[in-house]
Parts: C-alpha cells; sequence; structure tokens
C-alpha cells in the first residue's frame, strides 16, 4: 500500500510570496488533515477535510492560508503572502474510517520564508 | 478540552539502557493515546495506540506504553535502547467526539550514546 505522498520537500520563498503544497492520501482515506509543525513543536492542525468537506478549519489563519480538496483525493494547502514566522514543516495526514486507528502521515514539506 | 504534556524535551541514554519518555494528557472523555515516532527530515510514523481493552500495548521496534487511568499517564517505554531509536516522539491524544483530530504534545528527543 503506498503511503501519503507530498510535494515539493523543500521550498523557500521570500515573504510576501505565495506558495502552494500538494498532498495526495492514501487510496481509501475519506479523512484528510493539514498540519503545521514550527521547529521544536508539535504538529499543530490546521484543517480537517472529510471527503470534499470542511470539518474543521478553526486553527487556519484563514487570512493567508486557503486549503481545497476539490475530487475528495488530492489536497492543496496555499499560502498567500507568506510571513516569515510561516516557516514550519507542513504535514498531511489521512485516516481510515475506522476511529482509533491513528493517522498515516507523510514526509512532509519544509518551508523556508526569508 | 483535551492536552498533551511531554515531560524532558530532550533525554538521553546509553545504548542498552532503558528509554522511558513520559507522557501526561487531559481528557473529558475516555481517550485515545498514540506515540508517534519521527526520524529527521521524515513524517510521523505510528509505534503504537492505546484505545480500548488491555492497558499495557506493544508497538513496534521494541516500544510499549502502559495507559494509566489514576495517574492519566501514557509512558512511553523499551528496556534496550538501540542507535536506530534515536529520533523525536510524540505524544498525542484523540477521543471518540474529536472525530479522530490528535492533540500532540511538543515532542521529546532521544538521543542514545554508543
Amino acid at each position: 500500500e503506498a503511503g501519503v505522498a507530498q510535494s515539493p520537500r523543500y521550498k523557500i520563498i521570500e515573504k510576501r510570496q505565495s506558495v502552494a503544497f500538494w498532498c495526495n492520501p492514501i487510496s481509501g482515506h475519506a479523512t484528510l488533515y493539514w498540519y503545521q509543525q514550527i521547529l521544536g513543536q508539535g504538529p499543530k492542525l490546521l484543517i480537517q477535510f472529510q471527503n470534499n468537506g470542511v470539518v474543521d478549519d478553526s486553527q487556519l489563519p484563514k487570512d493567508r492560508f486557503s486549503a481545497e480538496r476539490l475530487k475528495g483525493v488530492d489536497s492543496t494547502l496555499k499560502i498567500q503572502p507568506a510571513k516569515l514566522e510561516d516557516s514550519a514543516v507542513y504535514l498531511c495526514a489521512t485516516r481510515t474510517p475506522r476511529r482509533g486507528r491513528g493517522q498515516y502521515f507523510g514526509p512532509g514539506t519544509r518551508l523556508t520564508v526569508t | 478540552a483535551q492536552s498533551v504534556t511531554q515531560l524532558g524535551s530532550h533525554v538521553s541514554v546509553s545504548e542498552g539502557a532503558l528509554v522511558l519518555l513520559r507522557c501526561n494528557y487531559s481528557s473529558s472523555v475516555p481517550p485515545y493515546l498514540f506515540w508517534y515516532v519521527q526520524y529527521p527530515n521524515q513524517g510521523l510514523q505510528l509505534l503504537l495506540k492505546y484505545t480500548t481493552g488491555a492497558t499495557l500495548v506493544k508497538g513496534i521496534n521494541g516500544f510499549e506504553a502502559e495507559f494509566k487511568k489514576s495517574e492519566t499517564s501514557f509512558h512511553l517505554t523499551k528496556p534496550s535502547a538501540h542507535m536506530s531509536d534515536a529520533a523525536e516522539y510524540f505524544c498525542a491524544v484523540s477521543s471518540l467526539g474529536s472525530q479522530g483530530n490528535l492533540i500532540f504534545g511538543k515532542g521529546t528527543k532521544l538521543s542514545v550514546k554508543p
């Protein structure tokens, strides 16, 4: 079974530029999450999708961050414009329908904003 | 509200020594508890999980954890550390009513000395 795929793996941009990250989930995993992991901290949930619908985006900075999952499979996370404090690893995770199974994480995209 | 506290941001042990990583949680409902491991430049990998049933949970790579409700703890142990265990470890809590959302601790970095 293929894992969660993310691209790019690394990205360096200047502040005020835009950036997009892509996630391809494990086949059949309807639930998809985007996390932000700042250096030295645990992952923090940004947004949760169930199929192509948003379940929880309460911690997503909506003035600059947006995410979509149009066909209920792949997802993109966008930052526009980026700030220095957005430097972090952005992790995508997916989960099977059965609760209590935990989440499967992709390798992440390391974003550096200069 | 749920929360996780990991005591010690950095733990160092000698190869062959006992590994003990501490995790305490706060939850108003019966929790699901997880330990994840993160190797450098990689995503998080599930080590083990507690949902219901036996309170001593065995995971991959020789790790185990014991759910102690009276102490609200879920400490991770391994009898004998190996150099390959050097990584960052995250404890996380979820609940039946949280739609599978995970709340992570800040992580503990494990170093293993030869």
